[in-house]
């Protein structure tokens, strides 16, 4: 079984700042993909980020990016230049190779400073 | 876009009512997920579904069910409904091909179970 966590229950940033948001991984697999979900408040869970096990190389999307350390299990996701729409629920995930369902996090309520 | 709609987005039930929750997608996923979340707790699993007329259960399907008589719906079902049971329910759905694990969810039904 694999598990995910968040230590980060909430966290805060002031606007156009940078910030990191932290997440540890379990699995036996050698194979898997990690995620960030982002869930504003009362909408839709939307994927914000991917990573496959298997590529060195972080992913970035736009002012997303992430700090992936296989060695360490950590998957930490830095947002720079903070906006006000990126304040909701964060969520990091896991997949195994071959098994679609993700496991999920706790979460890390994240909120934008104006 | 991928649209995933849920039934309802406020529910209010009664102890020991039978309580469906619907959830349709509209881009020929085969793979269909019903979760609970609950604060502190992120996202679990309750079952899923590969196929039409197939599921799975997940971390927690005590106390509910599940029906796919079609590839586009994946009805959740709780039997009984308890007090227990009060939640934010999300229904995601995602491709059956290897290497697309992405899930795409809908906006969620929140149940209140008195």
């Amino acid at each position: 079984a694999q598990t995910v966590t968040q230590s980060q229950p909430e966290m805060s940033v002031q606007e156009a700042e940078t910030v990191t948001l932290s997440c540890t991984y379990d699995t036996s697999e050698s194979d898997y993909y990690l995620f960030w979900y982002k869930q504003p408040p009362s909408r839709q869970m939307i994927l914000v980020i991917r990573q496959e096990a298997y590529k060195q190389q972080n992913a970035t999307e736009n002012r997303f990016s992430v700090n992936f350390q296989k060695a360490a299990k950590s998957f930490s996701l830095k947002i720079s230049d903070s906006q006000l729409g990126d304040a909701a629920m964060y969520f990091c995930a896991c997949a195994n190779f071959g098994n679609e369902k993700l496991t999920f996090g706790t979460g890390t309520r994240l909120t934008i400073i104006p | 876009d991928v649209k995933v709609t849920q039934s309802s987005r406020y529910l209010v039930k009664r102890t020991g009512e039978k309580v469906f929750l619907e959830c349709v997608q509209d881009m020929d996923h085969e793979n269909m997920f019903w979760y609970r979340q609950d604060p502190g707790l992120g996202l679990r699993l309750i079952y899923f579904s590969y196929d039409v007329k197939m599921k799975e259960k997940g971390d927690i399907p005590e106390g509910y069910s599940v029906s796919r008589e079609k590839k586009e719906r994946f009805s959740l079902i709780l039997e009984s409904a308890s007090t227990n049971q009060t939640s934010m329910y999300l229904c995601a759905s995602s491709f059956g091909q290897r290497g697309l694990y992405e899930q795409y969810f809908g906006p969620g039904t929140r149940l209140t179970v008195t």
